[in-house]
């Protein structure tokens, strides 16, 4: 079976752009959270989205923004973009929302902001 | 407030040696916590779990971890160090909260020499 995928796999934009990152679950995984981990550190929680609703938010400005599609798939939209933005953009999908669901994490994707 | 904190930033050991990475945790309750391993360019891979219960926990590729109440610890541990075992390692603790976030450390940087 397919993991978590994500893309793009890398991207650089420019201060005050607005950047899509897309997210696919695995298969039969309801819920999707994103992370960032910026370099030299550990993830930050930014998101979760369990069937399709916000069930949990970190501590990000409201430029950061997310939603899930009924197939479960899940994007993190980031508006004016700032240099402090660049990270490893991190996606995790579980079954659901059980303390003991396992998280798998996508592979990320790296952003640069220049 | 939950606080993970791993204080080897990098550690450098030879092929074959044994390894103990250290974790300290800060949270009111005995939580889930967790080993992730991070390969350059890749995802979090999930090393082991304590949920409760036996408090010495068996992993993949050998690993193993001991949790410690008394000393708020959970270090992860190998008897024999190989080569591809060069990665980036994470405790987390988790998941919290109504978004069910993880709490990670800023991870230690894992170097083995011939």
């Amino acid at each position: 079976d397919a993991g978590v995928t994500q893309s793009p796999t890398h991207l650089i934009k420019t201060r005050g752009q607005h950047v899509t990152l897309r997210c696919s679950p695995i298969s039969g995984h309801k819920s999707v959270s994103w992370y960032q981990q910026v370099l030299g550190q550990g993830p930050q929680f930014i998101f979760q989205y369990y069937e399709k609703e916000e069930r949990g938010r970190g501590n990000f400005p409201d430029r950061f923004s997310a939603r899930q599609f009924p197939n479960y798939s899940s994007e993190l939209n980031v508006n004016a973009l700032l240099l402090g933005d660049s990270a490893l953009y991190l996606c995790a999908s579980s079954l659901g929302t059980g303390k003991r669901d396992e998280q798998y994490f996508g592979p990320g994707t790296r952003l640069t902001v220049t | 407030a939950q606080s993970v904190t791993q204080p080897d930033i990098h550690i450098t050991v030879s092929e074959g040696a044994s390894l103990e990475l250290r974790c300290n945790y800060s949270y009111g309750a005995t939580p889930y916590l967790f080993w992730y391993v991070q390969s350059p360019g890749q995802g979090l891979q999930l090393l082991l779990k304590y949920f409760s219960g036996d408090t010495l926990v068996q992993g993949i590729k050998g690993f193993e971890a001991e949790f410690k109440r008394s000393q708020s610890s959970f270090n992860l541990r190998k008897p024999s160090v190989h080569w591809s075992d060069a990665a980036e390692y994470f405790c987390a603790v988790g998941p919290l909260g109504t978004g069910n976030q993880f709490y990670f450390g800023t991870g230690t940087s894992l170097t083995v020499i011939p």
